[in-house]
């Protein structure tokens, strides 16, 4: 079966510092990863995607995250956290193989950043 | 990115009645729709599939004759809550996608029964 883990519920960093959101994923087939953030009250919206290619993806606000295939990891990443990155994080795989509609979240994970 | 309206943002109802939620895509065809239910604190549960005129998929233990999903076009889907009741007050998430593509997430519906 596709899942992911995401192995930390909480994530605190001090403005100014890097952060970084773990996530480890369990799939048949090519991974389709991605990582959303949720804030408040409010939808998910879409930071970044890897879907083949460079292993080291870009995204959104400075985000960017590193596709390790030995270690089946898809970690999120900033240099320099901020104040206004405290969200809900959440990581997710596209089934590829068996159901390609299907999407499977992470757990989620709470940064905050401290001033 | 592209931009999915979920409407309303949020709604309260008197227990037995039924609430309809709206979610379009508005900048894309989306081949197919999901809707989610979030409990506080806690990540999506994928509540059911959609593709354009055909049945949704419901995911086990979802009831499908009180959560009715229609999705009639490629940029409309709604659910429908039959009979609510307190326990159905939730946060529920609509994303559409299409194929190759990630997710795009509506802003959520807070719905409270009363």
């Amino acid at each position: 079966a596709q899942s992911v883990a995401q192995p930390e519920d909480q994530v605190n960093v001090a403005e100014g510092n890097p952060l970084t959101v773990k996530c480890t994923y369990s799939v048949s087939g090519n991974p389709y990863l991605f990582w959303y953030v949720q804030y408040p009250n409010r939808g998910l919206q879409f930071l970044l995607k890897y879907i083949t290619g460079d292993n080291l993806v870009k995204g959104s606000y400075g985000f960017e995250a590193e596709f390790n295939k030995s270690q089946t990891s898809f970690h999120l990443k900033k240099p320099s956290a901020l104040v206004s990155d405290s969200a809900l994080y959440f990581c997710a795989v596209r089934d590829t193989l068996y159901n390609f509609n299907k999407f499977y979240f992470g757990s989620g994970t709470k940064l905050n950043v401290k001033p | 990115g592209a931009v999915v309206s979920q409407h309303p943002s949020w709604v309260i109802c008197k227990s037995g009645t039924s609430v309809k939620i709206e979610c379009r895509s508005l900048d894309f065809q989306a081949t197919t729709m999901f809707w989610y239910r979030q409990f506080p604190k806690q990540s999506l549960m994928l509540m059911a599939t959609s593709n354009e005129g055909s049945k949704a998929t419901y995911e086990q233990g979802v009831e499908k004759d009180k959560f009715l999903i229609n999705h009639a076009s490629l940029t409309l889907s709604t659910l429908t809550v039959t009979s609510a009741h307190p326990e159905d007050s939730s946060f529920y998430i609509c994303s559409a996608s299409g194929r190759d593509r990630e997710a795009f997430f509506g802003q959520g519906t807070r719905l409270t029964v009363v």
